[in-house]
């Protein structure tokens, strides 16, 4: 157990639709950093979140929209859903700042679009 | 960010040491190797870490050739829980937490 909490666990989703996913990260963290994995594949980058502000953003388009609040806890949205973002999404907390922190993932949000 | 391949996967006997390699040939001095595993269902969990020295903990260790080209992660004893999917990751230190995950090695670890 990482303490990074992700809801929900599971989802089903229409193509066109528009989805939030919630994270909350490890207590004391104040970096979060949400990934996109396709079956098979590895963990993609979508992008970090420090001190309420995105500051790295990997190769996704801007309907992939995220927020970081006060407590650190942050969301990740997706507009007009495509059938190819359905993948399982992780969000992962460290403590920011520092070089070579460890990442701590939540267990992911299984999206699945029809 | 260095790329790094990985065979695609590997059996281990349980209570056996699991060698599980690593190529990393065009990393550059800056840059740290990392390895997470992900068990099925789970998150990826971080394991250790290293720039050129050889490092243990609790859960592994990670052996780096001279010239860095290469590394070894080691689990000494191989347990059922270890079956998962090994990422290597080579990235530069820094405050900006992207990973660069390739396909990783599937281990398999039976009785």
């Amino acid at each position: 157990e990482t303490g990074v909490t992700q809801s929900p666990t599971h989802l089903i989703k229409t193509r066109g639709q528009q989805v939030t996913l919630r994270c909350s990260s490890q207590s004391g963290h104040n970096t979060v950093s949400w990934y996109q994995q396709a079956l098979g594949q590895g963990p993609q980058f979508i992008f970090q979140y420090y001190r309420e502000e995105e500051n790295g953003r990997g190769n996704f388009p801007p309907r992939f929209s995220g927020l970081q609040f006060p407590n650190y806890s942050s969301e990740l949205n997706v507009n007009a859903l495509e059938l190819d973002d359905s993948a399982l999404y992780l969000c992962a907390s460290s403590l920011g700042g520092l070089a070579n922190e460890k990442l701590f993932f939540g267990s992911g949000t299984q999206l699945s679009v029809l | 960010d260095a790329k790094t391949t990985q065979p695609p996967s590997m059996d281990c006997a349980e209570g056996r040491a699991a060698n599980l390699p690593c190529n990393h040939s065009t990393i550059s001095g800056n840059e740290y190797v990392y390895w997470y595993r992900q068990i099925h269902s789970q998150g990826p969990q971080y394991i250790i870490h290293g720039l050129k020295n050889n490092e243990t903990n609790e859960m592994a260790s990670l052996i780096i050739t001279e010239d860095r080209k290469s590394s070894t992660l080691i689990l000494p004893h191989a347990t059922l829980r270890d079956t998962a999917v090994y990422y290597c990751i080579v990235r530069v230190a820094a405050s900006f937490q992207k990973l660069v995950f390739g396909t990783g090695t599937r281990l398999l670890v039976s009785p």
